[in-house]
């Protein structure tokens, strides 16, 4: 059973250019949550998805990031127009049924702004 | 609000010490999950172990054993006969109160072994 994927594993991109990380849960599950990791830091939550639903998104800037998780494909997390302080590792996770339920992760998009 | 305080931000020790990780909680909630994750030198977050605030047995895996106390709200974890391959973060986290969208977690806990 493959685990959660996320691609691609190293993202780097000038200032002002868009970047789209994807992510695809392990089978069978449908609920999908995006963090994001500053270095030396821990992680902080962004947003939750489930298909075609952002079930909370208190933890997405407001502005240039956006996320979604299609009936068919992976989830997306865009981030628009990059600037430097948006660099940092950003993980997906996903689990069966909501949380409590056990958060996989997959191994992170580490996004590099020149 | 719910946090997550681990207070030990780097811990060294030579292989085969037996190491302790702390990790103190809030919560507002009667019932609750605590994680443990690590994330080796390669980056990825691998999952540890979820345990539910009804238990407070101790859980052994090996060499890996969790100590919950509910009476002073912490969940610390122990490696005992350490390796080099636990040089790692390792992160407490437990899910948000309420709506139970989203983990929080701590600063964690970055442990080096050495041979």
């Amino acid at each position: 059973n493959a685990g959660v994927m996320q691609n691609p594993r190293h993202l780097v991109r000038r200032r002002g250019q868009e970047a789209r990380l994807r992510c695809s849960p392990m089978k069978g599950h449908s609920h999908v949550y995006w963090y994001r990791q500053l270095p030396e830091e821990g992680l902080k939550f962004m947003v939750y998805l489930q298909k075609e639903n952002i079930i909370d998104e208190s933890g997405m800037p407001k502005e240039r990031f956006s996320a979604e998780f299609p009936k068919e494909g992976p989830s997306i997390l865009r981030i628009q127009q990059v600037v430097r302080g948006d660099s940092a590792a950003y993980f997906c996770a996903s689990s069966r049924f909501p949380v409590p339920d056990t958060q996989y992760f997959g191994p992170g998009t580490r996004l590099t702004v020149l | 609000a719910q946090k997550v305080t681990q207070a030990q931000t780097e811990i060294s020790v030579v292989e085969k010490e037996d190491v302790t990780l702390d990790c103190v909680y809030e919560t507002r909630d009667t019932t609750y999950y605590l994680f443990w994750y690590k994330q080796p030198p390669s980056g990825e977050l691998v999952f540890l172990i979820r345990r539910n605030s009804f238990d407070e047995q101790n859980e052994i895996s090996g060499r890996y054993s969790w100590n919950f106390q509910k009476s002073t709200s912490s969940f610390n974890f122990t490696i005992t006969a350490s390796q080099v391959v636990d040089s790692a973060v390792y992160f407490c986290a437990l899910p948000n109160s309420g709506g139970y969208n989203k983990l929080i977690f701590g600063a964690g806990t970055r442990l080096a072994v050495h041979p």
